[in-house]
């Protein structure tokens, strides 16, 4: 079965770090992009970051350039979202997904099922 | 970035009617491939989002037959021919022609 499992999420005080990670199952991980969204409360979906099947091509949104870095272990079949200067607007639950196809953009047809993000005092 | 815009925000709908999202982009979203790079998701209540559509119009795997995608070059719409209540979400339309994925702001579909 395909799969995506986040985990890390956590409560976190304001400029704070954390660490987010999804592990793969399923599929040929390597030769997938692999993408990181979230939805803030009473928001819509929000593009985070992409990491290409190597790694070698990476982007991030405005909102967290600077902050996050995004990596991946295609050994080991996980994408990491190291997440840094923590602020109140980033919380939200957090989702990877994978394209429909590997060396596709588009089409995120497998999701994980999310993990909390909760920056506050 | 380019910007996506949908309407409305809030749609309800009787079970068995029809609905239609319009979704439109600040640029084109037509590829030189000659596909639009224009994907629509639903995001229900306590679940992760789901892939509706791909490129515009191709269905994604084990959608019904009744959801709908069309459009091309900034005008997009997403047809339900008959709502049940189980489509009741908020639903997205994303733009994949660039990698920086933008989305609209999502119309939650109610049922009356």
């Amino acid at each position: 079965e395909v799969q995506l499992v986040e985990s890390g999420g956590d409560l976190v005080q304001p400029g704070g770090s954390l660490r987010l990670s999804c592990a793969a199952s399923g599929f040929t991980f390597s030769t997938y992009t692999m993408t990181w969204f979230r939805r803030a409360p009473g928001k819509g979906l929000e593009w985070v970051s992409y990491i290409s099947a190597s790694g070698s091509t990476i982007y991030y949104a405005d909102s967290v350039k600077g902050r996050f870095a995004i990596s991946r272990d295609n050994a080991n079949n996980v994408v990491y979202l190291h997440m840094n200067s923590l602020r109140d607007e980033d919380s939200a639950v957090y989702y990877c997904a994978r394209p429909i196809k590997y060396s596709y953009d588009f089409g995120m047809d497998v999701w994980g099922q999310g993990t909390t993000v909760t920056v506050s005092s | 970035d380019i910007v996506m815009t949908q309407s409305p925000l809030s749609l309800p709908v009787s079970p068995g009617e029809p609905a239609s999202i319009s979704c439109r982009s600040s640029q084109s979203l037509l590829h030189s491939n000659g596909y639009n790079y224009l994907d629509w998701y639903v995001q229900k209540a306590g679940q992760s989002p789901q892939l509706l559509i791909y490129l515009g119009s191709n269905r994604a795997s084990g959608v019904p037959d009744r959801f709908s995608g069309s459009g091309s070059g900034s005008d997009f719409t997403l047809k339900i021919s008959r709502v049940e209540a189980e489509d009741v979400g908020v639903y997205y339309c994303m733009q994949a022609l660039e990698t920086l994925y933008t989305f609209g702001q999502g119309t939650k579909l109610e049922i009356k």
